[in-house]
């Protein structure tokens, strides 16, 4: 089955330390998403990327870093400088290009740094 | 800019009664509109989508939404509530490829 995986499910770690979150997707989409999600704030953008090697800034980027070299991957790292990063990350991916398409999303990894 | 609101960030219903969820957008151009469903520490899964065609879209779980541009709303609704429809819903707008937006979300309670 064509899907997107996020590994861990589940992550800790201690202040100050980065931390990489895995997406993965076999959908063959061209543009891929992460998303940080909030109690009560919907979900935010990260940062997204339409195509290997390119990416671009979203709504709250600072603290935060992507890289995209293959299609089917796109790691999110959390820096040490991100002030609050506790929260549900949301990996998504979509077609690309023309018009909006749906977006499909991954299971999530919730971070917690203590 | 396109922007959606959710009014209600939690609505309770009686298992078998109506459920309506409302989304308001804002978009400068026609828009993609969108609901997703969450389940706790899950992904979001997509209901149903309006694309221009008919303005009433039928999606899974036996939800429906209509597009009305003269209120600009995209309200989401279902005839009979079951239990298992109990969950986070996310009302989200695209004008453009690659950006949409999220309304902050209703939470959905189904009393027995």
């Amino acid at each position: 089955d064509g899907g997107i995986t996020q590994s861990p499910k589940y992550l800790f770690r201690k202040e100050g330390q980065n931390v990489t979150l895995s997406c993965e997707q076999n959908l063959n989409h061209d543009a891929m998403y992460w998303y940080r999600q909030d109690p009560g704030q919907g979900l935010r953008l990260i940062y997204y990327s339409q195509i290997v090697n390119d990416f671009q800034k979203g709504d709250i980027a600072e603290g935060y870093s992507v890289s995209r070299e293959k299609k089917e991957s796109f790691p999110l790292t959390v820096t040490s400088a991100q002030k609050n990063p506790t929260a549900f990350y949301l990996c998504a991916s979509s077609i690309a290009g023309g018009r909006p398409y749906e977006q499909y999303f991954g299971p999530g990894t919730r971070l917690t740094v203590t | 800019a396109q922007s959606v609101t959710q009014l209600g960030s939690h609505v309770s219903v009686s298992e078998g009664a109506l459920v309506l969820l409302r989304c308001n957008y804002s978009s400068s151009v026609p828009p993609y509109l969108f609901w997703y469903v969450q389940y706790p520490n899950q992904g979001l899964q997509l209901l149903l989508k309006y694309t221009s065609a008919a303005t009433l879209v039928k999606g899974i779980n036996g939800f429906e939404a209509e597009f009305k541009k003269s209120e600009t709303s995209f309200h989401l609704t279902k005839p009979s509530a079951h239990m298992s429809d109990a969950a986070e819903y996310f009302c989200a707008v695209s004008a453009r490829d690659l950006d949409m937006r999220f309304g902050a979300g209703t939470r959905l309670t189904v009393k027995p």
